[in-house]
Parts: structure tokens; sequence; C-alpha cells
């Protein structure tokens, strides 16, 4: 079975451009997350989606947005980057459940982003 | 709100010596505790994780953790590291807050393997 899928791998934007990084979950799952990972914050979740819907949200601004499609697909957009959101961004899916938190999640390898 | 506390930022081990990475959470309920490593350029892999029952789990590449509910800690252990178990370390609690619920990681340990 194939694992979680980031396109592209690495992307480099200039700031105020806006940015849409794609994943494909792991067969099956309906539930896929995305995170941000940098030096300074470390991993912070960013939302969470589930049949198309948002179902949890962390704490970002309204700048970050995602969607999930009918099979599952999801995307994440940035809009009017800042130097501050060059990071690594990851997606993990999983089967489904009561949330994030009580399910085992499947990591992709990342969105390397960097912001000039 | 949850944390997760990593005390260490860098170890360093000698192969063939132990390994306890040391992690300590807070959380107000029972937590859904996981480690996962990360190797370079790469996502997070899942080593092990605790739900409920037994606070001794064992994982995947000889990794076991230890929940101490009264200590608030999920320690990593390994008894005898390789050389390939160079990474970066995160424990991550699974916990509700704000009415959502997310997965929150401690900020990592940088383990490096002196061959």
């Amino acid at each position: 079975k194939a694992g979680v899928t980031q396109t592209p791998r690495y992307l480099i934007k200039t700031r105020g451009q806006q940015v849409t990084l794609s994943c494909s979950p792991i067969s099956g799952h309906r539930s896929v997350s995305w995170y941000q990972q940098t030096p300074g914050q470390g991993l912070q979740f960013l939302f969470e989606y589930f049949s198309e819907t948002q179902r949890n949200k962390g704490n970002f601004p309204g700048r970050f947005s995602g969607r999930q499609f009918s099979n599952s697909r999801s995307e994440m957009n940035v809009s009017t980057l800042e130097l501050g959101d060059s990071a690594l961004y990851l997606c993990a899916s999983s089967l489904s459940g009561g949330g994030a938190g009580y399910n085992e999640q499947f990591f992709g390898p990342g969105t390397r982003l960097t912001v000039l | 709100a949850q944390s997760v506390t990593q005390p260490d930022i860098h170890i360093t081990v000698s192969e063939g010596a132990s390994l306890e990475l040391r992690c300590n959470y807070s959380y107000g309920a029972t937590p859904y505790l996981f480690w996962y490593v990360q190797s370079p350029g790469q996502g997070l892999q899942l080593l092990l994780k605790y739900f409920s029952g037994d606070t001794l789990v064992q994982g995947i590449k000889g990794f076991e953790a230890e929940f101490k509910r009264s200590q608030s800690s999920f320690n990593l252990r390994k008894p005898s590291v390789h050389w390939s178990d160079a990474a970066e370390y995160f424990c991550a609690v699974g916990a509700s807050g704000a009415g959502s619920y997310q997965l929150t990681f401690g900020k990592g340990t940088k383990l490096s393997v002196i061959p």
C-alpha cells in the first residue's frame, strides 16, 4: 500500500505570493492533518480534515487554509506569504475516528517551503 | 491546554550503549501518547503508542516506552543503540483542547550515535 505523498517536495516563493501544497493520503484513510515544522517552534498543528470538512484547527492566522476533496486528497493554501512561513509542511493521514489525537497518523515526507 | 516537554535537546551515545529519552506531558485526563522518529529529510515515523492498558509499550526497531501517570512521563528506551538510530525523536500527546482533538508535539531530542 502506498504511503502518504506530498507534492511538491520543495518550493521557493517570494513574500506576498501565495502557495498551494498537495497531500494524497493512504488509500482508505479519510482524515488528513497538516503540521508546520520550524526550528524555532517545532511541530505545530495547522488543521485536520475529515470527509471534506475541517474538523480541527490550530492557532494559525486565516492566511492558512485548506480543503479536502471527495477522494480524501487535501490541499493547503498560504496566502500573502511572509518570511516566517518558511518551514517544512507535513501532512498526515489516519483512518478515521473521534479526532486526530486518537488515531495513528501516518506522515508524508513533507514539502519544504522557502520564502525569500 | 496540553503540552509536552522533552528536556534534552541533544543526546550523544556510543553504539551498543543503552538509551533513554525523556518526555513529560501536561494534560488533565489520561492522554494518548506517541513517540515518532524523524530522519533527515524525511517525514515522521511512528515508533510506538500508548492508549490504555499495559503501561510498558513495545514498539518497532527494538524501542519501548513506559507510561508513568504519577510522574506524567512517557520515556523512550532502547537497550542497545545502533548507528542507524541517529535521528530526531518526538514525543506527542493526543488530547482534546478548546473543543478539538489534535496532536501536540515536544520540541524533539536529536540523537547522535558514536560508532
